[in-house]
C-alpha cells in the first residue's frame, strides 16, 4: 500500500509569507503527527491530530497551526515566516499505539 | 521534563564489525520504545520497537535491549554494512498520550 505522501517536496518562501504543507497518511491510519527537523538536530514535535482533533501540541509559537480532514489528510500552516523556520518538515502517520511511518518531508527554505 | 538522550552524537565503525548505539530515557513511565533510521534526504524509517514488558527483541541483524533499571536502551547492528550509514534516533512513548519523545540522534559512519 502507498506510504505517507507529503507535498510539496521543496519550497522556497520569503520572510513574512505564509505556507501550507500537506500530508496524506497511509490508508487506515487516523493519527498524523508533524515534526520539524533542522540541520544536525533531532525531531521537534509540532502537533498530532487524530480524527480531526488536535490531540497533542509541542512547544511552538502560534504561527504554526494545523488541521486534519475527515479522510485523515492533514495540513500544517506557518504564518509570518521567519528565517529560522527553514527546516525539513516531516509528517508521520500511525495506527493508534503503534509505530509511526514517515513521509519524505517537505524542505522549506525561507529567504 | 521528560527527555530522551543519546550518549554519542557520532559513531564510527569498521565495516563488518558490530555497532552499538545507546539511548537514555528519563521517564520511568515510558512503556514503548522505537528505533528509527534516517538516511540523508529521507524521512525516518522504522527499524525495531520494544515494549516495557520485554528486555530484548531481535530483528534482522538488529537487536534492541531495554534496561528499565537504569532507563537505558540500545540498538545493536550486527556485521555493519555501508548501507547502515545513517542517523539513528530512539523514541519513547509513555502511553498516556500518543506523542513520541525523540532523542537527538546518533550519526553512524561506516569505515571501509
Amino acid at each position: 500500500k502507498a506510504g505517507v505522501t507529503q507535498t510539496p517536496r521543496y519550497l522556497i518562501k520569503t520572510r513574512g509569507q505564509q505556507v501550507t504543507l500537506s500530508c496524506s497518511p497511509i490508508s487506515g491510519h487516523r493519527s498524523v503527527s508533524w515534526y520539524q527537523q533542522t540541520p544536525g538536530q533531532g525531531l521537534q514535535f509540532l502537533f498530532e491530530y487524530f480524527s480531526e482533533t488536535q490531540r497533542n501540541k509541542g512547544n511552538f509559537p502560534g504561527r504554526f497551526s494545523g488541521r486534519q480532514f475527515s479522510n485523515s489528510r492533514s495540513e500544517m500552516n506557518v504564518s509570518t515566516l521567519e528565517l529560522g523556520d527553514s527546516a525539513l518538515y516531516l509528517c508521520a502517520s500511525s495506527r493508534q499505539g503503534s509505530e509511526a511511518f514517515f513521509g519524505q518531508g517537505t524542505r522549506l527554505t525561507v529567504v | 521534563g521528560e527527555s530522551v538522550g543519546l550518549h554519542l552524537p557520532t559513531l564510527s565503525v569498521q565495516e563488518g564489525d558490530n555497532s552499538i548505539i545507546n539511548c537514555a530515557y528519563s521517564n520511568s513511565a515510558s512503556d514503548y520504545f522505537i528505533w528509527y533510521k534516517q538516511e540523508s534526504g529521507k524521512g525516518p524509517q522504522f527499524i525495531i520497537d520494544i515494549r516495557s514488558n520485554m528486555d530484548k527483541r531481535q530483528g534482522q541483524r538488529v537487536t534492541v535491549l531495554l534496561n528499565k533499571t537504569v532507563k537505558h536502551l540500545s540498538l545493536q547492528i550486527a556485521a555493519t554494512q555501508p548501507g547502515d550509514s545513517a542517523v539513528y534516533f530512539c523514541a519513547e512513548n509513555t502511553g498516556s498520550n500518543y506523542q513520541l519523545i525523540w532523542g537527538a540522534g546518533t550519526k553512524l559512519i561506516i569505515k571501509p
